[in-house]
Formats: structure tokens, sequence, C-alpha cells
């Protein structure tokens, strides 16, 4: 079965630091782009960053460009996501997704992050 | 960046009626490619999102067919031509054609 399974999420103090991970199986990790999307309560869905198959391609939304990492371990199949300086509006359900045909086909179930 | 606009609410819908929803964007979705990377995804209550359609109009494996999408350029519809009782909930269009890739903000499917 294909699956998604996000970890990391927390309490977090405006400031602080977070590391979201998200474990894949099921599926040829290294076959496909991976990305996180968020959406903060109540909200609607805001991508935040893409990264291609071998790493070496990153791409951000503005408001977290120097702030947030994306990487992955290929060896691991995992996916991840390093958050610093964490702000208020940080706050909220990150889903990590699998690309495929330049569209998410592959969601996680999310890990919550509150910033406050 | 491309800004996608969907209307927040349709209008309630009985079941086994069809619904619509669209959605514009504020350049054209047509990628250097030829392709238009227009999908749309249904969030139901609680639940992470589910890819519904890719590339304006093909949807995913295991989407029933009385999901449908068209249009072309900046306009876009999801169709349901029948609505049941599991479709309600909220519907994303979001753009793959440019960087950053964006969503709209989303419309609400409700029953009448």
């Amino acid at each position: 079965e294909v699956q998604l399974v996000e970890s990391g999420g927390d309490l977090v103090q405006p400031g602080g630091s977070l590391r979201l991970s998200c474990a894949a199986s099921g599926f040829t990790f290294t076959s496909y782009w991976m990305g996180w999307v968020r959406q903060a309560p109540g909200k609607g869905l805001e991508w935040v960053a893409n990264i291609n198959r071998d790493g070496g391609t990153e791409q951000y939304v503005d408001s977290v460009k120097g702030r947030f990492t994306i990487s992955r371990d290929n060896a691991k199949n995992s996916l991840y996501l390093q958050m610093n300086s964490l702000r208020d509006e940080d706050t909220a359900m990150y889903y990590c997704a699998r690309h495929g045909l330049f569209a998410f086909e592959i969601w996680g179930q999310g890990t919550m992050v509150t910033v406050s | 960046d491309i800004v996608m606009t969907q209307p927040p609410l349709s209008s309630p819908v009985t079941l086994g009626q069809p619904a619509s929803i669209s959605c514009r964007s504020s350049q054209s979705l047509v990628h250097s490619d030829g392709n238009t990377y227009l999908s749309w995804l249904q969030q139901r209550p609680g639940q992470p999102p589910r890819p519904l359609i890719y590339k304006t109009s093909n949807r995913f494996s295991g989407v029933p067919d009385r999901f449908s999408g068209s249009g072309a350029g900046t306009d876009f519809t999801l169709k349901i031509s029948r609505v049941e009782a599991e479709d309600v909930g909220v519907y994303y269009c979001m753009q793959a054609t440019q960087v950053p890739w964006t969503f709209g903000q989303g419309t609400k499917v409700e029953i009448k």
C-alpha cells in the first residue's frame, strides 16, 4: 500500500525550530518529486516546498524562503522539512505529498505545528 | 504569482442533481511544454485532501466518473454529474504551471 506518514509536529514558541519527517512506503521513493503543503486552522491549502528526485532542486513559497529547508534521504525513504525562526502564521497542519503528473497525487494524514 | 480564484460557496445541491464549481487563474495556465497543469482536489471534513483531476480533465485512479474537469487558459470547471452525500466537502483547484504552485481558496459543497 502506498503510504506517507508525517511526524514531528509540536507546540513551539515563536522563533523556535522544528523538524518534520515524512516516511514513505509502498512505492519507489527515488522516482518521485515530493512536496509539503500546509493548512492553517479553518483555512485553505498553501503549497510550501518541493524537492526533486535526487534532492538537487528545491523550490519554496516566498513566505518560508530562508527559514525552511526541504530535504530527503532516499536511503531511508524519508522526506524532511526543517523549520527555523517559526512565526505565529506558520501554525498549520503540514501535509507531505507525492508528486505525479504535475499534481499532488498521494497525501499523508498531516502533522500539526502550533507556534505560540 | 498566479492567483487562483474560486467562489467560497456553491449553491446547495439536491442529492442526485449536478453541481459545478468554477476556478479562474490570473494568467494562462498553459505551460511552455503545451500542457495545462490545473488539478482539482476534494477535502472532506477532518480528512487530508484527495486528488480528483489532473491536467484539467484527467481523473486520478479510483475517482468516480461522475467527476469531470474542463476548461482552458484561465477558466476551469469541475462538474459532479449526480451529487452523492459523500461529495460534501471543500473543493480546491491548484495550478502547477508556475512556481509557486498556488491553490484556490476552496469552494464548499453542501447538500440542500
